[in-house]
């Protein structure tokens, strides 16, 4: 079956380190994004791509970074800098970025905490 | 800008009654609109969208939404609920660009 994958389900994150998050697609799809999900605040969008080696930030890109080297992944590091990491990270792709009325697809999502 | 409202945090139906999960939009061309449902630790699942058309769309699982352009409201609805429809449930817009703008989210409960 096609979907999304994401990697590891729960992840904890000590003081001063980065950990990255996996998220791999086999629907073909162009275009992906990394969101955040806070209680009560809805998804907040942090990086898309819309194609292979490009990327542009969202919403609320500071302490994230992301790399697109392949059609298939999109890992998402949450870096040291970013003070307040615990939630729910959320990755989504979909068909194609112009084509605006298509829905996106998302995987089951990653929970990070803070040890 | 693109902006999504949904004024209900939480909506509680009994089991066989109608349900509305209202949502409120501003763009300022066409909108694009979309509802997603999510369970407990699992990513969004598409349920239905808007694109042109009738008014009236019809999704997955029996929810339908009724697009109203004059009201800017695309409120999701279904017949008759399920206790399993207890979910959360967002409701998007797209406007320019594939990016999607998310309400904050609605949590439906229905009690058997």
């Amino acid at each position: 079956d096609g979907g999304i994958t994401q990697s590891p389900k729960y992840l904890f994150r000590k003081e001063g380190q980065n950990v990255t998050l996996s998220c791999e697609q086999n629907l073909n799809h162009d275009a992906m994004y990394w969101y955040r999900q806070d209680p009560g605040q809805g998804l907040r969008l942090i990086y898309y791509s819309q194609i292979v080696n490009d990327f542009q930030k969202g919403d609320i890109a500071e302490g994230y970074s992301v790399s697109r080297e392949k059609k298939e992944s999109f890992p998402l590091t949450v870096t040291s800098a970013q003070k307040n990491p615990t939630a729910f990270y959320l990755c989504a792709s979909s068909i194609d970025h112009r084509t605006q009325n298509q829905p996106q697809h998302f995987g089951d999502g990653t929970r990070l905490s803070i040890l | 800008a693109q902006s999504v409202a949904q004024p209900e945090d939480q909506v509680n139906v009994a089991e066989g009654n109608p349900l509305t999960v209202k949502c409120t939009y501003s763009v300022s061309g066409n909108p694009y609109l979309f509802w997603y449902v999510q369970y407990p630790n699992r990513g969004l699942q598409f349920l239905l969208k808007y694109i042109t058309g009738d008014n009236l769309v019809k999704g997955s699982y029996g929810f339908e939404a009724e697009f109203n352009k004059s009201q800017t409201s695309f409120h999701l609805k279904k017949p008759s609920a399920l206790v399993s429809d207890s979910a959360l449930y967002f409701c998007a817009v797209s406007e320019v660009t594939d990016k999607l703008i998310f309400g904050t989210g609605t949590r439906l409960q229905v009690f058997p």
